[in-house]
């Protein structure tokens, strides 16, 4: 049972312009998340993180949103850039030891 | 540091074998997990350890997986036997839990590996 999903396996967007990935979860334990982005052929790379007390975070070009009633997160990058191209997972944790449960991932594709 | 090792980083094999993938955490950090990633499944965590000790092997599939963590500086996951089901890119990942931020992995570059 995935207690964390991506439904959009893919999203392409313009470069300049605003990418929002987006990420559910079920499990109300969850008090911590993180975005992870990964390149092909590497491991995945820590982004940006929100705790359950927080709203919003932001870091530079990119902000995380979470909705604990809606259990909703999102990831906008402000603006995009080729860069950016890369697949994108939402983790969350229960404050178990530091393990994290991943998503599917969302590849994106900033294009020119 | 050189970050998180992993070998070796491709993998090919015919069902039936025995394949050990290798893992060398951040030097330091206390917490080693193993993940699968898969297209339907994505990033599934397998098992970690804390200071060498298993704390939760609950996502091994099945008893044809094992993982040991010898010492503070070494990790193996063996399949033994391998089936084509088990093809997948397999990473390792390390922390030091407390950290700011709280709870970031470091993962390794991957094994890839294909079973025929």
């Amino acid at each position: 049972d995935q207690q964390v999903k991506q439904n959009s396996p893919s999203l392409s967007v313009q470069e300049g312009r605003i990418s929002i990935l987006n990420c559910d979860y079920t499990n109300s334990m969850f008090d911590y998340f993180l975005w992870y982005k990964k390149y092909p052929a590497e491991g995945p790379t820590f982004l940006i993180s929100i705790s359950s007390i927080k709203d919003k975070n932001e870091d530079g070009r990119f902000t995380v949103f979470l909705n604990k009633s809606a259990k909703h997160l999102s990831l906008h990058i402000v603006p995009s850039q080729p860069g950016d191209s890369a697949v994108y997972f939402c983790a969350a944790s229960a404050n178990q030891g530091g393990k994290l449960i991943f998503g599917q991932g969302t590849e994106l594709s900033v294009k020119p | 540091d050189a970050g998180v090792i992993q070998s070796p980083r491709h993998e090919v094999t015919e069902m039936g074998q025995e394949v050990t993938l290798r893992c060398k955490p951040i030097s330091g950090h206390d917490y080693l997990f193993w993940y699968r990633q898969t297209m339907m499944r994505g990033l599934e965590l397998l098992i970690y350890f804390n200071n060498n000790v298993p704390i939760d092997d609950s996502g091994m599939p099945e008893d044809r997986f094992s993982a040991k963590m010898p010492n503070a500086s070494f990790s193996t996951l063996k399949i033994q036997p391998s089936e084509p089901r088990d093809s997948a890119v397999y990473f390792c990942a390390s922390s030091l839990y407390p950290d700011s931020p709280k709870e970031t992995q470091y993962f390794g570059p991957g094994t890839r590996l294909l079973v025929l």
